[in-house]
């Protein structure tokens, strides 16, 4: 089936730096990526849709100066989070589709990046 | 608009059968989706529906009632390892999911 990798896994970092999180397509091209941000005990939130060649679409409250997306290939996307700050710290994961089963097709997750900012 | 509802937490025994309800209410629908999702771990892909009926896989079902805005998972022959939260989501016109909060499954021994 189809394979989501996503590095790194965990990532400890200092306020006001940033931290480049990668999301890869093993076996598929993604022309479009999704990146959700999960906060303890709740439910997954989209962030935005990342999309090969254009800019991301970001989802409503969502900072795209802060939250830097490059979809660079049909099976590479990355989230940049810029000037980290300790409410950024969260569990981030990205997802994609494989399409040659079709636009219903299910969503494929990383193994997600857990971000702790101190 | 987007509304889609499951219970917050269920608690069942080992080797038992558990059902979690979810229900939803959208004006473009592209089918209902369940996910398994283990502490600390990102989600799981279990079971899709489409159309009205019963969809069967191992110890795990999903029903789809797409009059009713109502579907469930069935988790029979409960083993310790199910003890997850699970997430209903279904796919709108856009064909983007919507996600329900998911409904945290403690199994008991």
């Amino acid at each position: 089936g189809a394979v989501v990798s996503q590095h790194p896994s965990r990532v400890i970092c200092k306020s006001g730096t940033s931290v480049k999180i990668e999301c890869r397509s093993l076996d598929f091209q993604a022309t479009t990526m999704f990146w959700y941000r999960q906060f303890p005990k709740q439910s997954l939130m989209l962030m935005a849709t990342s999309n090969e060649g254009s800019k991301a679409t970001y989802e409503q409250g969502v900072e795209k100066d802060k939250f830097l997306i490059n979809h660079a290939s049909l099976t590479l996307s990355t989230l940049t989070v810029t000037s980290a700050h300790p409410e950024d710290s969260s569990f981030y994961i990205c997802s994609a589709r494989d399409l040659r089963t079709g636009d219903n097709s299910p969503l494929h997750f990383g193994n997600g990046t857990r971000l702790t900012v101190t | 608009g987007q509304n889609i509802d499951q219970p917050t937490e269920m608690t069942a025994t080992e080797g038992a059968i558990v059902q979690i309800n979810c229900t939803y209410q959208t004006s473009g629908f592209n089918g209902l989706f369940w996910y398994q999702q283990h502490a600390g771990e990102a989600p799981t892909f279990l079971s899709y529906n489409v159309l009205d009926g019963l969809e069967e896989k191992g110890r795990f079902s999903s029903f789809l009632s797409r009059s009713k805005g109502y579907s469930y998972l069935l988790l029979k022959e409960l083993q310790m390892k199910d003890s997850a939260s699970y997430l209903c989501a279904y796919m709108d016109s856009n064909y983007q999911l919507i996600w329900g909060a998911g409904t945290k499954l403690i199994i008991k021994p």
